[in-house]
């Protein structure tokens, strides 16, 4: 089945500094490439996605990256407030959503 | 909408009792997918519905595991006999198409088997 790897685990930041985490996987087949926000006590919720027709999507202050020949992907926040603290999940689609294992980011005033 | 709806937010049982978990879907979704979460195997897919009917269980980890879905809008997943290490919080999610949308999810159980 698909597997995805998603790097770094944790990720520290001071106030204002961008965050990227990446994704790589191996299954070429998947077209569907969405992230998750999980804070502490919730559920994963759905901030941004891109499709395989895309190369970039941006939403305010996140962004998403895809390079489907090197098979990665990545989410990119700029300008992080300590409300961007939180993990944050990896997902691809083929007939269900794979996820990766998460990184938890860490905003510091 | 109120979303994804699951309860209880907490159970503690012991070991060997039977747990049920309950979820209500978004109206109009017609994919709803049972995960668990742990430190050690982050977001695992147990079982998936389209349709009220199972389409996948090969995540469902062993017999003491079953899920349901009688109507379009209620879902159960229960474990019996439990045991301590199905300690985790589960997620029911829904979606419409399946892999191509993204899911939304519910706010989890967290189950503690002692």
């Amino acid at each position: 089945g698909e597997n995805v790897e998603q790097h770094p685990s944790t990720l520290s930041v001071q106030e204002g500094d961008s965050a990227v985490i990446k994704c790589t996987y191996s299954d070429s087949a998947s077209n569907y490439f969405p992230w998750y926000k999980q804070e502490l006590g919730k559920g994963p919720q759905l901030i941004i996605d891109i499709r395989s027709n895309v190369g970039e999507k941006k939403d305010q202050r996140i962004a998403v990256t895809l390079n489907k020949t090197a098979k990665h992907f990545s989410l990119h926040i700029t300008e992080t407030q300590p409300e961007d603290s939180a993990v944050y999940f990896c997902a691809l689609a083929y007939s269900t959503l794979t996820f990766g294992k998460g990184t938890m980011l860490l905003v510091s005033p | 909408d109120a979303g994804v709806i699951q309860s209880p937010r907490h159970e503690v049982t012991e070991m060997g009792q039977e747990v049920t978990l309950r979820c209500k879907p978004i109206s109009g979704h017609d994919y709803l997918f049972w995960y668990r979460q742990t430190m050690m195997r982050g977001l695992e897919l147990l079982i998936y519905f389209n349709n009220n009917v199972p389409i996948d269980d090969s995540g469902m980890p062993e017999d003491r595991f079953s899920a349901k879905m009688p109507n379009a809008s209620f879902s159960t997943l229960k474990i019996q006999p439990s045991e301590p290490r199905d300690s985790a919080v589960y997620f029911c999610a829904s979606s419409l198409n399946g892999g191509s949308e993204g899911y939304t999810f519910g706010s989890g159980t967290r189950l503690t088997v002692v």
